[in-house]
């Protein structure tokens, strides 16, 4: 069955390390997408990337990164730089940007 | 950035009520969504409008695509307890990402 997936489902991280969150898909979407969510704030982009080698900022990227080098997966780093990275994470993907996202089933990160 | 009203905030009710909720924005948009999030997933797309006017329904669901583009409603009928989760709209405009309300998150009683 196609999907995405993110792994892992709970990561703990010691303060002052990067860390690193998995996304892959199967359903041959073109775009992929990284959304945070925190309690009563709903979604907000932190990078997308339309095509493999190519991505931009979203509203929230200051303190992460993210590769596209290949057309299935789309890692994100939490960077030190990000002042509060304790988080639930959500992974997407779409065809095109003009239709709905396939969303994968998150990664809860605590930072200690 | 773009910004999407999403009211209520949450709702309690009792199973077997209706429930109604709804988006609204300032910007016309060519799209709008409905998804639903359970406890510790990601959401999942429930209905896609995308036609001024357009009503869908996927059971006891029910959306309105907004005649003026600007806003969405969402229905759900005789609400059983697995209904709870947060639901959450989604626009787009006529080019660019989806844009998200906040969320209304639903509680029902048994």
């Amino acid at each position: 069955d196609g999907g995405i997936t993110q792994s892992p489902k709970y990561l703990f991280r010691k303060e002052g390390q990067n860390v690193t969150l998995s996304c892959e898909q199967n359903l041959n979407h073109d775009a992929m997408y990284w959304y945070r969510q925190d309690p009563g704030q709903g979604l907000r982009l932190i990078y997308y990337s339309q095509i493999v080698n190519d991505f931009q900022k979203g509203d929230i990227a200051e303190g992460y990164s993210v590769s596209r080098e290949k057309k299935e997966s789309f890692p994100l780093t939490v960077t030190s730089a990000q002042k509060n990275p304790t988080a639930f994470y959500l992974c997407a993907s779409s065809i095109g940007q003009i239709y709905g996202y396939t969303f994968g089933s998150g990664t809860r990160l605590t930072v200690v | 950035g773009q910004q999407l009203n999403q009211s209520p905030q949450s709702m309690f009710i009792q199973e077997g009520e209706d429930v109604s909720m709804n988006c609204t924005s300032s910007s016309i948009f060519n799209t709008w969504l409905w998804y639903k999030q359970e406890p510790g997933e990601g959401p999942v797309l429930l209905i896609a409008l995308y036609k001024a006017g357009e009503l869908t329904s996927n059971g006891r669901l029910t959306a309105q695509f907004g005649i003026t583009r600007k806003d969405s409603f969402l229905n759900i009928s005789a609400s059983i307890p697995s209904d709870v989760g947060i639901y959450f709209c989604a626009g787009q405009l006529s080019q660019g990402n989806l844009i998200f309300g906040k969320g209304t998150k639903l509680s029902v009683k048994p």
